[in-house]
């Protein structure tokens, strides 16, 4: 079985400001892939990153990086130059080899102009 | 890039009616979808694993005789409320995998809001 825990129902952070999200998982695989989600208003998932457990290198995407911390099952997500547009519900997930996603509960984040 | 369309994106019904909800992989074949419901203000719950050509897989807890799922092709899948009740108002979200591609991620539709009068 596999569970995910996000610890933080909501973030607010300044326009322009960093902020982190946290995230942190258990699983029995031993070789699994880990995700962070965007759900805007309009409930469509969007792919903000991934990380493959066997790469130690965190995964960036331009404002979008991960600290993946593998002995302790954490992978958090840091948004940089945060925009109004990057406002949404952020879920953490992890698959396993059947790529059976299990979704954190999820945060909500908002920033402010 | 993969394109997962999923419709309706709409129903509202009464109590009683069977909905039907498609998810369709656009531009790559897929012999497995997903199907998620996620309540108001709560994350993603996978309801079942749907598999090409063989029966669906269903998470604990979640009937399989109410959500009937078929999967005939490699490029579309359906999940039927069947006889729903207000209950069963959620948002359901389909999601689906490449052929081949165990390292991609899997994509998803743009969900279906479900309202059951």
């Amino acid at each position: 079985a596999q569970t995910v825990t996000q610890s933080q129902p909501e973030m607010s952070v300044q326009e322009a400001e960093t902020v982190t999200l946290s995230c942190t998982y258990d699983t029995s695989e031993s070789d699994y892939y880990l995700f962070w989600y965007k759900q805007p208003p309009s409930r469509q998932m969007i792919l903000v990153i991934r990380q493959e457990a066997y790469k130690q290198q965190n995964a960036t995407e331009n404002r979008f990086s991960v600290n993946f911390q593998k002995a302790a099952k954490s992978f958090s997500l840091k948004i940089s130059d945060s925009q109004l547009g990057d406002a949404a519900m952020y879920f953490c997930a992890v698959n396993n080899a059947g790529n059976m996603l299990t979704f954190g509960g999820g945060t909500r984040l908002m920033v402010k102009p | 890039g993969a394109v997962v369309s999923q419709h309706p994106s709409r129903v509202i019904c009464k109590s009683g009616t069977s909905v039907k909800i498609e998810c369709r992989s656009l531009d790559f074949q897929a012999t497995t979808m997903f199907w998620y419901r996620q309540f108001p203000k709560q994350s993603l719950m996978l309801m079942a694993t749907s598999n090409e050509g063989s029966k669906a897989t269903y998470e604990q807890g979640v009937e399989k005789d109410k959500f009937l799922i078929n999967h005939a092709s490699l490029t579309l899948s359906t999940l039927t409320v069947t006889s729903a009740h207000p209950e069963d108002s959620s948002f359901y979200i389909c999601s689906a995998r490449e052929i081949g591609n165990s390292n991609q991620p899997q994509h998803f539709g743009d969900g279906t809001r479900l309202s059951i009068l």
